[in-house]
């Protein structure tokens, strides 16, 4: 059984577009993530929920919005998508803070 | 800030070569301090992991100390394979950072036959 699982795995759209990546986790945990990796594989923290609720929102345009209808589940919707959004989007899950975190296979957004 | 320093790379080594990969951090309090490792075109997998001072933390032969004095969670292996080939990632979590992940930039390691 997949412990994180996120899709689509591969997402290649136009600009001005809106998707969705979906995220879910099977772990029992109770705060999940969404980190962005760029071209040149750094990693950084989007957003983090925990028990529903938005905990972490580091500075990252409102075209961004997370959901999370349940604990198991964090969403990530982007409205108007830019060329400079295309990157890896990584969702992970942890159970309390200081643990490791969980990380799912990553949906590579390329905006053409 | 948090902040975690990481060699740059790439790492070219031989099979059955030893290899370190320096990581240092800066972060007040005390931080958890975890290696994860990132195989090509797959997501991130713990590598290993240490919560206080002086804790080792080791898995398949990787091994890395919490070094309070000097800041700093080096990477260490006595002997890689090619299968070791991917991109290392130093990182920390505070104790007020509700489970954030601060990474270092990564270093790709290749290993030849």
């Amino acid at each position: 059984d997949t412990a994180v699982s996120q899709t689509p795995k591969y997402l290649v759209t136009q600009m001005g577009n809106d998707k969705s990546i979906k995220c879910e986790q099977n772990l029992g945990h109770d705060t999940m993530y969404w980190y962005k990796q760029d071209s040149k594989k750094f990693l950084k923290i989007m957003f983090s929920y925990n028990n529903k609720e938005l905990i972490i929102n580091e500075t990252v345009p409102n075209r961004f919005s997370p959901k999370s209808p349940d604990k198991a589940h964090l969403n990530l919707h982007i409205n108007s998508l830019e060329l400079g959004d295309s990157a890896v989007y990584f969702c992970a899950s942890s159970q309390v803070a200081r643990a490791e975190a969980f990380f799912g296979q990553g949906t590579r957004l390329t905006v053409v | 800030g948090d902040s975690v320093t990481q060699m740059e790379g790439p790492v070219t080594l031989s099979e059955e070569a030893f290899l370190t990969i320096n990581c240092t951090y800066t972060a007040t309090g005390y931080p958890s301090l975890f290696w994860y490792v990132q195989y090509p075109g797959e997501g991130l997998q713990l590598l290993l992991k240490a919560t206080k001072a002086d804790d080792k933390g080791s898995n398949k032969g990787f091994e890395a100390t919490y070094r309070k004095e000097t800041t700093s969670f080096h990477l260490e292996k006595g002997s890689v394979q090619v299968s070791d080939s991917a991109v290392y990632f130093c990182a920390l979590s505070s104790t007020d950072s509700w489970g954030k992940l601060q990474f270092g930039a990564g270093t790709q390691v290749v290993v030849t036959p």
